[in-house]
């Protein structure tokens, strides 16, 4: 089992549509939390950090649920420009671990 | 300010070769980390180094060593190389100071895409 694992994908929305991307980790020592973004050919850029008590910004919410170990990705009205793929990462013990990443396509 | 840059931006090697890829981090960031990314996948932890000492190692041979500078740039060494490591190789500095999660931000560069033949 991988320690991060993320929805397979590819998501395929239409615009305006609410998009929910959701991460398991299988390691309960880690730390910290984070969403990245990646475009096509293009290097991964953070999107959000992700706190206990939760966090949103603007059209983006990101929850983490220790007990569960389960970190997700809520993205409210869709843009085009949202079209991307959304890796979530982990923090444990100084190692720095990339789930395999869900691609999201937004259909006009 | 320049963001992280990384050297070469394409290189194609043999097998059996060695490598050295180079990675300047942003002013100010103290820690550098390198990963493989194969197509597809999401980037793979190698290393990261924070004050020239090596703060953590991911699941790859010891084919792969790095190091770090005094400036706080970087080298990453692949020898022996196989046609699997064709792969982009990203590198990311941060700030890294180890108890505030703002300061472990990971800013990638543009990466190097190696093909081994």
């Amino acid at each position: 089992r991988k320690e991060v694992e993320q929805d397979p994908g590819p998501f395929n929305v239409p615009e305006g549509a609410t998009v929910a991307f959701n991460c398991t980790y299988s390691n309960s020592a880690s730390q910290s939390f984070f969403w990245y973004r990646q475009d096509c050919r293009k290097e991964p850029k953070l999107l959000m950090s992700v706190y206990s008590s939760g966090n949103e910004d603007g059209r983006f919410t990101a929850q983490l649920n220790r007990a569960s170990q389960y970190i997700s990705l809520l993205i409210r009205d869709s843009k085009l420009s949202d079209s991307a793929t959304y890796l979530c990462v982990v923090n444990r013990d100084d190692k720095i671990i990339f789930g395999k990443g869900t691609r999201l396509h937004i259909l006009p | 300010d320049a963001g992280v840059t990384q050297s070469p931006t394409h290189l194609i090697k043999t097998r059996g070769q060695h490598v050295t890829l180079r990675c300047s981090p942003i002013s100010g960031h103290k820690s550098v980390s390198w990963y493989q990314q194969v197509l597809g996948q999401g980037p793979q932890f190698i290393f990261q180094y924070y004050e020239k000492e090596e703060r953590g190692r991911g699941n790859f041979p010891d084919r792969f060593s790095a190091r770090q500078f005094p400036n706080y740039s970087s080298e990453l060494n692949v020898n022996a190389l196989l046609l699997g490591d064709s792969a982009l190789y990203l590198c990311a500095s941060s700030l890294a100071n180890g108890w505030d999660i703002s300061q472990e931000t990971q800013y990638f560069g543009p990466g190097t895409r190696l093909l081994v033949l």
